[in-house]
């Protein structure tokens, strides 16, 4: 299905652990994006790519980095995982300077104890 | 930077009911954007209205760019409409700027 695919689904880290959200588009889109949102908030940016080959940082960047693999490739990684950075994680992507075709994928449950 | 207010913040409605909701931003844009979040926390591109009104089935969407607001109508309420719904605006950057969002109950 065209969409956009995030993987793990749900993840459980121990304090101090890292790892990497994977996130892939097929629509061939320029733009891509990750998002956290925290109980009964609203989606706030953590880092984007305008397109291949660069990175910026958005709202709430600090104790993540993110790789920008390829045109269809974003991926978010934690270094040391906090409590802090309990939340759902979404990836979306759209086409560079619109909204339109804006998508998001299904998100990570991510709980660090 | 720009703000996006959403009312109202919660809304309960019985299945069948016709609903409004308001997006009121604080500068001129030129894009616009409607989301809803299922109870399972799925994100779905509703509309991408920068001016006009748009249709799709029981939902449409007014935006009136020159007042700075625009409208999402539900009309038939069904449970299956229940969710979170946001709007977005881009700021100079391009990135989302993203209101708190309406939560709507639709009681069967």
């Amino acid at each position: 299905n065209a969409g956009v695919t995030q993987t793990p689904k749900f993840q459980v880290l121990k304090t101090g652990q890292s790892m990497t959200l994977q996130c892939a588009q097929d629509m061939n889109h320029n733009s891509m994006y990750w998002y956290r949102q925290d109980p009964g908030m609203g989606l706030r940016l953590i880092y984007y790519s305008a397109s291949e080959g660069t990175t910026d940082k958005g709202e709430v960047p600090n104790g993540y980095n993110v790789s920008r693999l390829n045109k269809r490739e974003f991926s978010l990684r934690l270094e040391s995982a906090a409590p802090s950075q309990t939340s759902v994680y979404f990836c979306a992507s759209s086409e560079a300077g619109s909204l339109d075709g804006y998508t998001f994928g299904s998100g990570t449950r991510l709980t660090v104890v | 930077g720009i703000q996006v207010e959403q009312s109202p913040p919660d809304l309960i409605l019985q299945e069948g009911a016709n609903s409004t909701l308001r997006c009121n931003f604080s500068d001129s844009v030129n894009n616009l954007q409607w989301f809803h979040q299922n109870p399972w926390g799925q994100l779905i591109n509703l509309f991408y209205i920068p001016s006009g009104t748009k249709q799709n089935g029981r939902l449409s969407a007014t935006t009136v760019a020159t007042e700075r607001y625009s409208l999402l109508y539900i009309s038939s309420s069904q449970t299956t409409d229940s969710g979170v719904y946001f709007c977005a605006v881009p700021d100079s950057n391009y990135q989302l700027i993203w209101g708190a969002g309406t939560k709507l109950i639709i009681k069967p």
